[in-house]
């Protein structure tokens, strides 16, 4: 496609469940970030691939969060036994590498409701 | 700590101009963003200042000034359509991007 995707659109979760949160950036992006973003704040970062390699996970909030992107396209976002905490709208971004990270482009991101 | 701060909501009038302040205290620079995010849909990249003084696009325009830790999003002949949230955001020394909270622009007839 076009743009960066995210799927699901939204996304509601009991307590305690887990959940996987997919994107597919755009084809050929090298960089491929995560972040989390709280009503009403600004995105926070949560991790950064390059590739399939995850260079940066220093933003993961718990261990119950795990990504993983393994033939270095499409990235899998899964959060473990969620909380009402983990409730925000999750973002992908990616770009041609992060030496290019002025052209970053985002999806329209995962809002998950944790209940 | 890292902190970037900008007004939470601003209101103003279609046609008028709005500036929009950013000032920020982080570990390193490496440029400063501003971001337009229109409810429930993805950031859309408006603008990328490295170095001082002002970048002009059309009816927006970025300054940047290092020595103060400050930056202004302009915004030109306002129309309803901008109605927004406009994030500033920080790259650091880690080239990572640090994100203020967004100020909401609310515009009127």
């Amino acid at each position: 496609g076009a743009g960066v995707s995210q799927s699901p659109r939204y996304k509601v979760a009991k307590r305690g469940q887990d959940v996987a949160l997919r994107c597919d950036p755009i084809s050929g992006h090298v960089s491929l970030f995560w972040y989390q973003q709280a009503l009403g704040q600004g995105p926070e970062f949560l991790t950064y691939f390059q590739n399939e390699a995850q260079l940066d996970k220093s933003g993961l909030p718990s261990d119950r969060f795990f990504a993983e992107r393994p033939e270095g396209s499409v990235s899998t976002l899964k959060i473990q036994r969620t909380q009402q905490e983990d409730s925000a709208v999750y973002l992908c971004a990616s770009s041609e590498d992060r030496g290019h990270v002025e052209k970053l482009f985002f999806g329209s991101g995962t809002q998950l409701s944790v209940l | 700590g890292q902190n970037i701060d900008q007004p939470t909501e601003m209101t103003a009038t279609e046609g008028a101009i709005v500036q929009i302040n950013c000032t920020y205290q982080t570990s390193g620079f490496n440029g400063l963003f501003w971001y337009q995010q229109h409810a429930g849909e993805a950031p859309t990249f408006l603008s990328y200042n490295v170095l001082d003084g002002l970048e002009e696009k059309g009816r927006f325009s970025s300054f940047l000034s290092r020595s103060k830790g400050y930056s202004y999003l302009l915004l030109k002949e306002l129309q309803m359509k901008d109605s927004a949230s406009y994030l500033c955001a920080v790259l650091d020394s880690n080239y990572q991007l640090i994100w203020g909270a967004g100020t909401k622009l609310i515009i009127k007839p």
